[in-house]
């Protein structure tokens, strides 16, 4: 069974440019996950789908970030115009939502840098 | 809310020794699941291993134990017999029980691998 993949898996700006991360679930799973990981700490969740649906952007900076999932499956983010302060991993998770035993599963990351 | 500490950013263990890594979270909920996750250079975070709070036995997989600890609100991590492939950053993380929800994670643990 093919991982979370993820594209690309470095990129370098410049502030105020936008930026835009691809994220491929695991196949069939049903949620997908973005987080959101600074250097020296664990990941936070930015955005939480489930199928094309929105569960959970609580911690998502809307005037900035946007993130879509077309069709449930594959899920974009995006981030215009960057600050400095977006300088982290940026971590795609799926899981199957089946019960309450749904393991989430990581991607390999996109470490962006803002200079 | 729910938070996750670690108390260690750093640990270290010779070769085939065992270690522990600390962690303690605090909720009000009675059901939930801890999950102890790795994080090599790649950046690929691993499933460890996972407890389930209402499981009273230590959940154990080949050379990793935990150490679950209710009342305490702790849950500490053992390797036994431990590989240079061990060394990466160990993240503890938590997640009310239900089915598609978000990980709470600490702030990790370097642990260090020496020959």
């Amino acid at each position: 069974e093919a991982g979370v993949a993820q594209s690309p898996r470095y990129k370098i700006i410049e502030k105020r440019q936008s930026v835009a991360f691809w994220c491929n679930p695991i196949s069939g799973h049903a949620t997908l996950y973005w987080y959101q990981q600074i250097l020296g700490q664990g990941p936070k969740l930015l955005i939480q789908f489930q199928n094309n649906g929105v569960v959970d952007d609580s911690q998502l900076p809307k005037d900035r970030f946007s993130a879509e999932r077309l069709k449930g499956v594959d899920s974009t983010l995006k981030i215009q115009p960057a600050k400095l302060e977006d300088s982290a991993v940026y971590l795609c998770a799926s899981s199957l939502r089946q019960g309450s035993t749904d393991t989430q599963y990581f991607g390999p990351g996109t470490r962006l840098t803002v200079l | 809310a729910q938070t996750v500490t670690q108390s260690q950013p750093e640990m270290s263990v010779q070769e085939a020794e065992t270690v522990t890594l600390s962690c303690t979270y605090d909720t009000s909920e009675s059901d939930y699941y801890l999950f102890w996750y790795k994080q090599p250079p790649s950046r690929q975070m691993i499933l460890v291993i996972r407890q389930e709070a209402y499981k009273q036995q230590n959940a154990t997989e080949n050379r990793f134990s935990v150490n679950f600890q209710k009342a305490a609100k702790s849950f500490s991590l053992k390797i036994s017999d431990s590989q240079l492939g061990d060394a990466a950053m160990y993240f503890c993380a938590y997640r009310i029980s239900g089915s598609a929800r978000q990980l709470t994670f600490g702030s990790g643990t370097q642990l260090t691998v020496l020959p």
